[in-house]
């Protein structure tokens, strides 16, 4: 079974940019996490999808956005980048309780 | 604010010894669950304790909870080179998602 996977794998903008970064679910799983981890910090909770919708939104600004397909896979959107913006996000798929994380996309702001 | 803090942050010790890795989080739960990351990578569970129970072995694994101090704690036994890891326990919030600690980095020496 294949497991949570995400692309890019790096992805280098420059301020004021626009990111786009994808994830697929494991085949079966209708919720959809995405997290942002700054370097040697903890995870921080961005966006949370299921069965297509929006469930619920961490403490970040509107320019973090993202959205469900039909397939449940998912797409996170970062506008206007900012510098700080520079960290992993990692996309997790859940049955719940338990997470499973896709390798994560390194996101580098210039 | 964090749900979940990590004690100690990094951690060295020898190949073969034993490593333990605490975790305290400030609100009631209904489990905790253990994760590990690689290298900045996807996160790894690893292991799963719920409220109602004190103590639970996964190979050489060993999770305790203590739900009067609000505290977990994780064991990993006769450590290997491999285990060179950060790791990260999660809680659920109000909001059923995942909280996040800073993380433990544990390097295992040859």
């Amino acid at each position: 079974e294949a497991g949570v996977t995400q692309s890019p794998t790096h992805l280098i903008k420059t301020r004021g940019q626009q990111a786009t970064l994808r994830c697929s679910p494991i085949s079966g799983h209708t919720s959809v996490y995405w997290y942002q981890q700054a370097l040697g910090l903890g995870l921080q909770f961005l966006l949370w999808y299921d069965e297509g919708e929006e469930r619920n939104r961490g403490n970040f600004p509107p320019r973090f956005s993202g959205r469900q397909f039909p397939n449940y896979s998912s797409e996170l959107n970062v506008n206007a980048l900012e510098l700080e913006d520079s960290a992993l996000y990692l996309c997790a798929s859940s049955p719940n309780p338990e997470q499973f994380f896709g390798p994560g996309t390194r996101l580098t702001v210039l | 604010s964090q749900q979940g803090e990590e004690d100690p942050q990094a951690l060295s010790i020898q190949e073969g010894e034993n490593a333990t890795m605490n975790c305290s989080y400030k609100t009631s739960i209904n489990n905790l669950q253990w994760y590990r990351q690689n290298s900045g990578r996807g996160l790894v569970h690893l292991i799963l304790i719920r409220s109602n129970e004190r103590e639970k072995h996964s190979g050489r694994l060993r999770v305790t909870l203590d739900t009067s101090k609000k505290s977990s704690s994780l064991l990993i036994t006769a450590s290997r080179a491999a285990d060179t890891a950060s790791y990260f326990c999660a809680t659920k919030d109000s909001n059923y998602q995942l909280i996040w600690g800073a993380g433990t980095k544990l390097i295992i020496k040859p």
